[in-house]
């Protein structure tokens, strides 16, 4: 059974820090990842993707890939107590099914 | 632009009941997936559909079922509810399901009492 894992947290960073958010997953052929994000009693909503290893950003935030140790990571710089939520992340698995883990609860404390 | 819709968003049924869900995805969107989300176990995957064929299906017993129509709209069944399956049930869409992310729904919350 193909696992994605994340700490479930919460991960309380003050406003304005830096939060990272990690995820190692089981596949080691996986090729795409995502981050969502799920505000309590509403639908995950799609942050961002990365499929090559190293860094993409938008905006304030970044994800990080390391396919060799099978970890993707999630950087959000200048936390906003807005952004408290619980990040998923998803890996794709094979064609057509995404394997999501249970995802980090962040709180960012004004 | 209008965003994936489910109907309905709240539902109680009794154990041994069935139950259809429905899923409008982004016009445009030809894949659509379908997600339970319980505390525990987090989203699991149910089945994904694209073109009215099924291409993929997670690990759920028989009494979970779904199909798609021409025009891309998605229904789910659950046959012989039993109360594990009360959960948070997410449709989701995307252009190919092939590594282009998800558009999800708000979600039907069933309940099985």
């Amino acid at each position: 059974q193909k696992e994605v894992e994340q700490n479930s947290g919460p991960l309380s960073v003050p406003e304005g820090a830096i939060a990272s958010l990690n995820c190692t997953y089981s596949d080691r052929g996986s090729q795409s990842f995502f981050w969502y994000r799920q505000y309590s009693g509403k639908s995950p909503e799609l942050i961002m993707f990365i499929y090559s290893n190293g860094d993409k950003e938008d905006g304030r935030f970044t994800a990080q890939l390391n396919k060799a140790s099978q970890y993707v990571s999630l950087l959000i710089r200048d936390s906003q107590p807005s952004d408290s939520a619980t990040y998923l992340c998803a890996v794709m698995e094979g064609t057509y099914k995404y394997i999501f883990g249970t995802g980090t609860r962040l709180k960012v404390l004004a | 632009k209008a965003g994936v819709t489910q109907t309905p968003r709240y539902l109680i049924k009794t154990r041994g009941q069935q139950v259809t869900l429905s899923c409008s995805p982004i016009s445009g969107h030809r894949s659509v997936s379908w997600y339970q989300q319980t505390p525990g176990q987090g989203l699991q995957f149910l089945f994904e559909y694209f073109s009215e064929t099924q291409r993929n299906k997670g690990n759920f017993p028989g009494r979970f079922s779904g199909r798609q129509f021409s025009n891309s709209r998605s229904e789910m069944n659950v046959s012989t509810l039993e109360l594990g399956d009360s959960a948070l049930y997410l449709c989701a869409s995307s252009f190919l399901a092939t590594g282009d992310g998800y558009t999800f729904g708000s979600g039907t919350r069933l309940t099985v009492v």
